[in-house]
């Protein structure tokens, strides 16, 4: 069946702009998730879903950060006044329950460059 | 704070030359630990889920262990599609996840 899919895959943009990432979970699929990945660092935590509400919002970065799911599917991932250092590739991951043992599985992520 | 880490940060290896990998992470609260790959521009890909102290998984080449403290990643006889970047992450009670920095292996011919 189909796995995790994000759009866009590449995403340049000015810093001061804003840009939405979306992500497609596994379908029936009601945890989601969103990590960041910087250059040679590990996966940092932003966000996570279960249906479409958020019990844990602690890894978002700042308050320019914020993420929806609508529909217990898809996800957008909103950064506004992009920064430099927001530069990296957002993951997104699904897992069917959300429970401390469901396994995650990923999509291919959105390389996002602030210029 | 609870952490994962992992070394060697990087590894060469000879095609045919074994190795392992290391993960050590915190103990408080985990309820899984995972190991994925991920090729350069992809995601990661899951490959085991260990659960308790004791516990071995195998998949081709590879065979993961679990201690009470930490987890080995081996790779028998490695080939050059073995190269990629290899994750670990522990759960915690909650489900959420905590990935080390990686391991780079790189198999040449």
């Amino acid at each position: 069946g189909a796995g995790v899919s994000q759009s866009p895959s590449n995403k340049v943009t000015e810093k001061g702009k804003d840009v939405e990432l979306r992500c497609d979970p596994i379908s029936g699929h009601t945890a989601l998730y969103w990590y960041r990945q910087s250059l040679g660092q590990g996966l940092e935590f932003l966000i996570y879903f279960q249906g479409n509400s958020a019990p844990d919002k602690s890894g978002l970065p700042s308050d320019r950060f914020s993420a929806e799911r609508t529909g217990g599917s898809v996800s957008t991932l909103t950064i506004q006044r992009t920064q430099q250092e927001d530069s990296a590739v957002y993951l997104c991951a699904s897992s069917s329950q959300g429970s401390s043992t469901d396994t995650q599985y990923f999509g291919p992520g959105t390389r996002l460059t602030v210029l | 704070e609870d952490q994962v880490t992992q070394s060697p940060e990087a590894l060469r290896l000879q095609e045919g030359e074994s190795s392992s990998l290391n993960c050590s992470y915190t103990v408080s609260g985990l309820r899984g630990l995972f190991w994925y790959r991920q090729d350069p521009g992809k995601g990661p890909e899951f490959l085991f889920t260990l659960y308790s102290a004791g516990e071995e998984k195998e998949k081709e080449r590879l065979k993961a262990t679990l201690t009470k403290k930490e987890s080995f990643l081996h790779i028998t006889a490695p080939k050059p599609e073995d190269s990629a970047t290899y994750l670990c992450a522990r759960a915690d009670s909650w489900g959420k996840f905590q990935f080390g920095a990686g391991t780079q292996v790189v198999v040449t011919p």
